[in-house]
């Protein structure tokens, strides 16, 4: 089965230290895989893609094929950091469905 | 440019009730998706549309139903509500040459009592 797992409900930091979000999907040939990300009070949006190997934010996220992880990286968080994350995946078959992990609450304090 | 826009934000519903949400977008998207997101799981797929008149089912289609009659709206009906439904529903729209991300609407916030 598809899957998208994020084993982190809760990563509680303070502002400034270095942040990992775990994401670990089941391997079916090379996936394009989303990280979004949702604000309180904010409707969810794309924080970063895969395919797009950019910066957003000061996120990175890369592709380990070999682990099968996308984990999302930020080496010093913000305050303004503290939101819900969701690792993304496609169903396959098309039609950019996708396979949502259950999420990682990150909580940046002062 | 409103962007995906659902209507309504709040609902409290007795279980055995009908009713609609109505997910709108301007954006000129041909696939349009409705997820549920519920605590510990994540966002999950109910429904989905890949263009005017299509539906089809997603991971957890039972007890809902959807049309799209019109390009811009997707609608999701719940024909008798149950409380096992009580969830935030977040409707969402991408271009069709994929894999694209999606834009999602604000939620609605469903209770069923």
């Amino acid at each position: 089965a598809q899957r998208v797992t994020q084993p982190e409900k809760l990563l509680s930091v303070f502002k400034g230290a270095p942040v990992e979000l775990k994401c670990n999907y089941s391997y079916s040939g090379s996936p394009e895989l989303f990280w979004y990300v949702q604000y309180s009070r904010q409707r969810l949006q794309l924080l970063l893609r895969h395919i797009s190997r950019e910066s957003i934010k000061g996120f990175t996220a890369d592709l380990n094929k070999g682990e099968t992880s996308f984990h999302l990286k930020k080496p010093f968080a913000q305050e303004e950091d503290s939101a819900m994350y969701y690792c993304a995946r496609p169903f396959s078959g098309g039609y950019n469905k996708l396979i949502f992990g259950a999420g990682t609450r990150l909580a940046v304090h002062p | 440019n409103a962007g995906v826009t659902q209507t309504p934000k709040f609902r409290v519903l007795k279980t055995g009730q009908s009713m609609t949400l109505l997910c709108a977008q301007d954006m000129n998207h041909e696939y349009m998706y409705w997820y549920r997101q519920d605590p510990g799981m994540g966002l999950r797929l109910i429904h989905y549309s890949v263009g005017e008149g299509t539906t089809a089912k997603g991971e957890v289609p039972d007890g809902y139903n959807v049309s799209r009659l019109k390009k811009q709206n997707f609608l999701l009906g719940l024909e008798s509500a149950a409380p096992s439904q009580t969830s935030v529903y977040f409707c969402a729209s991408s271009y069709e040459e994929g894999p694209k991300p999606q834009h999602f609407g604000d939620g609605t916030r469903l209770s069923i009592l």
